[in-house]
């Protein structure tokens, strides 16, 4: 059974950082592109990074590009999400999620994780 | 950036009914669509891809069309269990955009 479980999230003061996790089981990891998607309190979603599944692609919004790095460790079946300079809009619920290849729809989410960034 | 317009953005409908909603693309996206149905505080859940292919174990009242840049899911007997927010997405390019969501209400 494919299952995707977010950690890391929590409360962080604006021009913070925190780093996200997601652990993968139940597929091969390294076989699959994954994303990010977020979900600001009450609102849609939005698409925040994706990386290939060897981790030499990678993408971003660019709402995100410059402040959010993500990546990957296949060898511990590991998505990660570094993300600096927070600003209040980042508050959101963010979920992780496999794509077959970078440029596929998102087959499996995690239960996602909230990030508040206030003061 | 490739926009996606998504209507209604709410929508109230009776168990039986049969239901369609829409997405339009800024830009030709191919059949590089796919809708997501999202409970709340639950993650989004694929329905169908490439336009109109249905999802393994998805029901088959669920339908999805295209028509150029227009696309439509169909929901052909609302079940008490589709009560929900539905969003379209395209990955035609690595910069995807979701619709802004459907809110799927009993009436």
């Amino acid at each position: 059974e494919v299952q995707l479980l977010e950690s890391g999230g929590g409360l962080v003061q604006p021009g913070g950082s925190l780093r996200l996790s997601c652990a993968a089981s139940g597929f091969t990891f390294g076989s699959f592109a994954m994303t990010w998607v977020r979900q600001a309190p009450g609102k849609g979603l939005e698409w925040v990074s994706s990386i290939s599944g060897l981790g030499g692609s990678t993408y971003y919004a660019n709402s995100v590009k410059g402040r959010f790095t993500i990546s990957r460790d296949n060898s511990k079946n590991t998505l990660f999400l570094q993300m600096s300079s927070l600003r209040v809009e980042d508050t959101a619920i963010y979920y992780c999620a496999r794509r077959g290849a970078v440029a596929d729809p998102a087959d499996y989410w995690g239960q996602g994780t909230l990030i508040t960034v206030s003061s | 950036d490739i926009q996606m317009t998504q209507s209604p953005p709410s929508l109230s409908a009776s168990v039986g009914d049969r239901v369609t909603i829409s997405c339009r693309a800024s830009q030709g996206i191919g059949n590089s669509l796919a809708w997501y149905q999202q409970k709340p505080g639950k993650a989004p859940k694929l329905l169908l891809f490439a336009a109109s292919r249905l999802e393994i174990g998805v029901p088959s009242r669920f339908s999805g069309s295209r028509s150029g840049t227009d696309y439509t899911l169909t929901i052909s007997s609302l079940q008490p269990e589709d009560f929900a927010t539905y969003y379209c997405e395209q990955y035609y390019n690595m910069l995807f955009t979701f619709g802004q969501g459907t809110k799927l209400e009993i009436k």
